[in-house]
């Protein structure tokens, strides 16, 4: 079947840095887009999401970013803190799926002091 | 107050064995899930079950049932369990069914030994 995926397994930025996770994803027909954030020890937690007939979603301190062309998916995290340290995943749904969201491989981002 | 709680948090058992795994949530979503996370931090689902419509991953061996006694509680039972079935298990909610974002929670990690 169809996947999403990250391209970087490991991202290290500076505190106080602006980070940029990306996301690949192949399925043409997922319309629905959402960045989740993992500490350890604890389950995925919502950050943002975006539909489709969008492009940009701000939220506090991150930004989801879409393009449907050439299907990518990005976050930025601004001013980062020792906080942001987590595991984030992106994911996916299709309209009317109703098999709940495909996720990709995730990105740990480490926040160095 | 933990909107989508799961028990045991650890659950540590011999190859054969048949185990359960509760999961509650109090946020009255329609739809709640079943996901695996491996040792590589990859999450794929195993089950979503709504309104009395249960959604089965074909890759999920039916050693695995989901049981829902109600709305709010989707349980996990697992029969004659194996090696490869050491993991992380979350439960999850949503809204509905599709767009909209999953609850998840804190996870049970499974160890067969």
């Amino acid at each position: 079947g169809e996947s999403v995926g990250l391209h970087l397994p490991t991202l290290s930025v500076q505190e106080g840095d602006n980070s940029i996770i990306n996301c690949a994803y192949s399925n043409s027909a997922s319309d629905y887009f959402i960045w989740y954030k993992q500490e350890s020890g604890k389950g995925p937690q919502f950050i943002i999401d975006i539909r489709s007939n969008m492009d940009k979603r701000q939220g506090q301190r991150v930004t989801v970013l879409l393009n449907k062309t050439v299907k990518h998916l990005s976050l930025q995290i601004a001013a980062t803190q020792p906080g942001d340290s987590a595991v984030y995943f992106c994911a996916e749904n299709e309209m009317g799926g109703a098999d709940g969201l495909t996720f990709g491989k995730g990105t740990h981002l480490i926040i160095q002091p | 107050d933990t909107a989508v709680s799961q028990t045991p948090k650890y659950l540590v058992t011999q190859m054969g064995n048949d185990k359960s795994i509760k999961c509650e949530q109090n946020l009255g979503h329609d739809t709640m899930y079943w996901y695996k996370q491996d040792s590589k931090k990859f999450l794929k689902i195993m089950f979503s079950y709504n309104n009395k419509e249960l959604i089965i991953n074909e890759t999920v061996p039916n050693r695995f049932s989901p049981k829902s006694p109600d709305k709010a509680h989707l349980n996990l039972h697992i029969n004659s369990l194996e090696l490869g079935d050491s993991a992380v298990y979350f439960c999850a909610s949503s809204r509905d069914s599709y767009n909209s974002p999953l609850h998840f929670g804190n996870g049970t990690r499974l160890t067969v030994t």
